[in-house]
C-alpha cells in the first residue's frame, strides 16, 4: 500500500514562527501537493511539484513555501506563521503517469496562536 | 477565476442511488477526472477516474458526456457507511502547467 506521512497529526504555533511540514511518501511517485482544507471552503492547492527541485504555485500561494530536496519529500514552509493559517493541511502524491490519482497523508491540523 | 463546483450537499435513503454531478468548464484537454471520499479526519480516498464516456468499477460509474465540462459520479444502493463528502478533481488550464483542482465538495448524508 502506498504510505503519505505527515510528520505531526496536531501542531500549535504562535504567530511569527517558522513553521515546517514534513511529508514524506514510500511509492517512488514524481508528483506531491499541498492543500490546506477549511471547513466551507473544500480543498484548496498551495503548491505542488512534478519533480525534485521542481515547484509550481497552487492557488494560494501567499505566505508559504515549499521545499522538494529529495524525491519522497515535499516540505511546506510557513516563513512567518499568522493566524489565518490556521488550517488542515494536507499532503498527497501521485504517480508520473497519473498524476490525478492523489494518495493522501492523515493531515496536521496546525492552530496558530 | 476558472473553479470546479459542486452541489453543498445531498440526503440520501438506504438503497437509493445517488448522482452528484461536478461542473469544470475549464478542463486541461489532456487531464484525467477523478472522485475523491472523504470521512471525518481522514484525507480524501481514490473511488474512480475516468476521461470521457462511462467508466464503472465495484463501488461506482462515472458518466462524462462529449464535451467534459461536467462529469456524474453515481453511487449504486448507498448504505450508511456511504456518508462522506464527496470531491472530483480536475486540472484546469493555466496557461502553463494544469492545475489539479478539486471541487467545492458535495455531502452526502445516508440514511435509514
Amino acid at each position: 500500500d502506498v504510505k503519505v506521512t505527515q510528520s505531526s497529526r496536531y501542531l500549535v504555533k504562535r504567530t511569527g514562527e517558522k513553521v515546517f511540514l514534513e511529508c514524506v511518501q514510500d511509492m517512488d511517485h514524481e508528483n506531491m501537493f499541498w492543500y490546506r482544507q477549511d471547513p466551507g471552503l473544500g480543498l484548496r492547492l498551495i503548491y505542488f511539484s512534478y519533480d525534485v527541485k521542481m515547484k509550481e504555485k497552487g492557488d494560494i500561494p501567499e505566505g508559504y513555501s515549499v521545499s522538494r530536496e529529495k524525491k519522497e519529500r515535499f516540505s511546506l514552509i510557513l516563513e512567518s506563521a499568522s493566524t489565518n493559517q490556521t488550517s488542515m493541511y494536507l499532503c498527497a502524491s501521485s504517480p508520473g503517469k497519473e498524476k490525478e490519482k492523489l494518495f493522501f497523508g492523515s493531515g496536521t491540523q496546525l492552530s496558530v496562536l | 477565476l476558472a473553479k470546479t463546483t459542486q452541489p453543498i450537499s445531498m440526503d440520501s435513503y438506504e438503497g437509493q442511488e445517488v448522482n452528484i454531478t461536478c461542473s469544470h468548464n475549464n478542463i486541461a484537454t489532456n487531464d484525467y477526472i477523478t472522485w475523491y471520499q472523504q470521512f471525518p479526519s481522514q484525507g480524501p480516498r481514490f473511488i474512480i477516474q475516468g476521461y470521457k464516456t462511462k467508466v464503472t468499477n465495484e463501488v461506482a460509474s462515472l458518466f462524462i458526456p462529449a464535451d467534459r465540462k461536467s462529469s456524474t459520479l453515481s453511487l449504486p444502493r448507498v448504505s450508511l457507511s456511504d456518508t462522506a463528502v464527496y470531491y472530483c478533481l480536475v486540472g484546469l488550464n493555466t496557461g502553463t502547467a494544469s492545475k489539479l483542482t478539486f471541487g467545492t465538495g458535495t455531502r452526502l448524508q445516508v440514511t435509514l
